[in-house]
This record gives C-alpha cells, structure tokens and sequence, in this order.
C-alpha cells in the first residue's frame, strides 16, 4: 500500500510569509505526528492529531499549527515565517498512535530567507 | 511532557566492532520506547522497540535494554558493518501518547 506522502518536498518563503504542508497517512492510519527536524536537534515533536482531534502538542510557539481532516489527511501552518524555521518537516502516521510504529514520510524541506 | 536525552551524538567505529547508544527519560510513566534508523537523505524508520513491561529484546545483531529503575534505555549493535551508518533516534512515549525524540547519534562505520 502507498506510503506517507508529503508535499510540497521543497519550498522557499520569505520572513514573515506563511506556509501550509500536507501529509497524506497511511490508508487505515488514524493518527498523524508532525516533526520538526533540524541539525543537532533530532525530531522535535509538533503535534499529533488522531479523529481530527489534537490530542498532543508540543512546545512550538502559537505560530505552528495544524489540523486534520475526516479523511485522516492533515496539514499545517507556520504563520509569520521567521528564519530559523528553516527546517525539514516531516510526518508521521500510525494506525492509532500508543505503542505503535510510526510511519514517516520524507519530509517537507522548507528553507526560509 | 517527556525530555529524552541521547548520548554520544556522534559515534566512530570500526567495521566488526561494537556500537552502544545511550538514552535517558525523564517521565516515570513512559512506557514504550522505539528506536529509528535514518539513513543519509531517506525517512526514519523503525528498527527495535520494547516495552516497559521488558528489560531486553534482540533481534539478530540489534538489542536493546531498559532500565525502569534508572529511566535509561540503550540500543547495542554488533558486529557492526557499514550499512549500519546512519543517524539513530531513541523516543519514548508516554501514556498520553506523547512521543518524545532524543538529538539522535551519527554513526560512522569504518571499512
């Protein structure tokens, strides 16, 4: 069965613009993580949505969020891009989230200047 | 929520030899605990995990150990090889699903 997929896998925005990623679970996979990852600092943990509830969230300033559908397809926003969000944004769903393999997808890279 | 830490962050040895990473928890109610492979430009993926209720589980040259009592769990490679070159991840995750990373180690297996 297909993967997780993520898109857009590249993309540049400017300091203060906004952006939207998108992740497409696993079919049957209810739960979907968002990380943030970048250099020194391994998978920092976004949120988790699992029913279109969040049920977790980590801690990233206001400017992160994030939502899923009926669907299980989820998406989410950085609002007033600053430089260090430069990083690779990656995805991951499981069929319920608890003591259960996380499925990644290879990331959204976003490179803000 | 959960802080896991991960030692060494970077880890050189020689093909054939030994290779042990360290992870430490810091929330008591955290009850599994996986550990990612992540090969240079590809996704984490799952190697090993074990679950609270387990002090130990190997599976061919892998093997992890936990400690409930000290809250350190560490992830044993042997006879290394150098496929086995990648950056790995420990996480811990809670009752509240809360899964928490560690930095994450870079090993280096030299031929």
């Amino acid at each position: 069965k297909a993967g997780v997929t993520q898109t857009p896998r590249y993309l540049i925005k400017t300091r203060g613009q906004q952006v939207t990623l998108s992740c497409s679970p696993i079919s049957g996979h209810r739960s979907v993580s968002w990380y943030q990852q970048t250099p020194g600092q391994g998978l920092q943990f976004l949120f988790e949505y699992f029913s279109e509830t969040q049920r977790n969230k980590g801690n990233f300033p206001g400017r992160f969020s994030g939502r899923q559908f009926s669907n299980s397809r989820s998406e989410m926003n950085v609002s007033t891009l600053e430089l260090g969000d430069s990083a690779l944004y990656l995805c991951a769903s499981s069929l319920s989230g608890g003591m259960r393999e996380l499925f990644f997808g290879e990331g959204s890279r976003l490179t803000v200047l | 929520g959960e802080n896991v830490e991960q030692h060494p962050s970077t880890l050189s040895v020689q093909e054939g030899d030994s290779a042990v990473i360290k992870c430490t928890y810091s929330d008591s109610a955290s009850n599994y605990f996986p550990w990612y492979k992540q090969e240079l430009g590809k996704r984490p993926q799952l190697i090993i995990d074990i679950r609270s209720n387990v002090g130990e589980k190997k599976d061919q040259r892998i093997a992890v150990t936990l400690n409930k009592t000290a809250k350190h769990f560490s992830l044993h490679i042997t006879e290394t090889q150098p496929e086995d070159s990648a950056v790995y991840f420990c996480a811990a995750r809670t009752n509240n699903n809360d899964m928490r990373f560690g930095a994450g180690t870079r090993l280096t297996v030299k031929p």
